[in-house]
Order: structure tokens, then sequence, then C-alpha cells
């Protein structure tokens, strides 16, 4: 079956510019966590859906970060007004059920450029 | 705030040698997962560890679990260059989400 897919697999923009990244977890998975990795960094955690509902954001950095995940599948992560520093690769990952006691898969991650 | 620590974070070692990468964490955590991360690519799962005393092999890597010392060992025997790649330990954070906090990463670079 397929796994997480990530869209655009690379990204480039300028500052200040408005950037969506798309986020396709493996089907029926009900849990989907959004990551940042930053360069010789490990993952850090920015949001958790379950089902439709962010149930917890608090990893946001700021709030010109924000996601939707409307109908409790794909997922956007959307970025306004981007800064150099937002540079990163923006990992997605999803489980069946959310909580500690589900496995999580990682997509390919797409990689944001902020010039 | 919870923390995880890898050490070291770089390590060069010639094939053949074993070694071993350590994984500390801050807070009480029943799981522990490691994953391998090559150069410009997603996560690869490599193990999940359950329980106190936990221990798993998969070739020439063997990760272990210590809950009580809060401390996770990710051992490579023999090593290869086909294991050449960055590996990163990861526990789950507070509350029931499930969102992971990971430590630092360890890049392993294996010379032939």
């Amino acid at each position: 079956g397929a796994g997480v897919s990530q869209t655009p697999s690379n990204k480039v923009t300028e500052k200040g510019k408005y950037v969506e990244l798309r986020c396709d977890p493996i089907s029926g998975h009900t849990a989907l966590y959004w990551y940042r990795q930053s360069l010789g960094q490990g993952p850090e955690f920015l949001i958790y859906f379950q089902g439709t509902g962010a149930a917890d954001d608090s990893g946001l950095p700021n709030d010109r970060f924000f996601a939707v995940r409307p109908e409790g599948s794909v997922s956007t992560l959307k970025i306004q007004r981007t800064e150099r520093g937002d540079s990163a690769v923006y990992l997605c990952a999803s489980s069946p059920w959310g909580g500690t006691y589900n496995e999580q898969f990682f997509g390919p991650g797409t990689r944001l450029t902020v010039l | 705030e919870l923390k995880v620590e890898q050490n070291p974070l770089f390590l060069s070692m010639q094939e053949g040698k074993n070694y071993t990468i350590y994984c500390n964490y801050s807070t009480t955590s029943d799981r522990l997962y490691w994953y391998r991360q090559d150069p410009g690519k997603s996560l690869e799962s490599l193990f999940v560890l359950l329980s106190n005393g936990a221990v798993k092999q998969e070739g020439r890597l063997m990760a272990s679990l210590d809950t009580k010392a809060r401390l996770s060992t990710l051992h490579i025997t023999a090593a290869v260059h086909d294991l050449s790649a960055t590996y990163f330990c990861a526990v789950h954070g507070s509350g029931n989400t499930g969102k992971l906090i990971f430590g630092q990463g360890t890049t392993l670079q294996v010379k032939p």
C-alpha cells in the first residue's frame, strides 16, 4: 500500500511570501503529525491532528503557521509571510490512531527554502 | 521540559568495528523509537522498544531500553559502509497525543 506522501518535494520562495505544504497520510490513519527538521537537528513537533481537529498545536512557532485537515485525511500546512528562518524540511507522519501506542510512519518531507 | 540527548553526535569508525550510541531522556517513558535517516531522505523506523529491558536486533544493529535509567543504546556490531547514516532516538512527549521528541541525531560514518 502507499505510504505517506508529501508535495511538493522542494519549495523555494522569497521572504514574505505565502506557502502551502501538503500531506497525504496512509489511508485510514486518523492521526496526522507535522514536524520541522532544521539542518543538522532532529525533527521538532509542530501540530497533531486527530481526525479533522487539531488536538495539539503547541509546537507551532508563531501565528504565521497554520494547518488544516478539513476532511480528516489530507492536511495542509500554511506559512504566511515566510522568513529565512523558516527554511527547513517539513515532515508529515501518520498513525492508525493518536496516542502513545501507535507507531508513526513518516513521509519524504518537503524541503522549504526561503530566500 | 522533556529532553532527549544522544551521544556521540558524530561517529567515524572503520568497517568491522563495534560501537554503541547512547540515548538519554529526561522523563519517564515506557516506549522508545530508533530511526535511521539517509542524507536527503525521510525517517526509516528501525526499532520500537516497548518496555523496560526490551532488546531488539536486526542484522548488525541491536537496541535496548532501560526505563529506570532512562537510557537506550544502539549497538553496532562489525560495522559496514551501508550503515553510514544519521540515527535518531525519540520518545513521546507529555500528554497522550503521541507527539515524538527527538534527540539531536548521531551521524555515523563507516569507512571502508
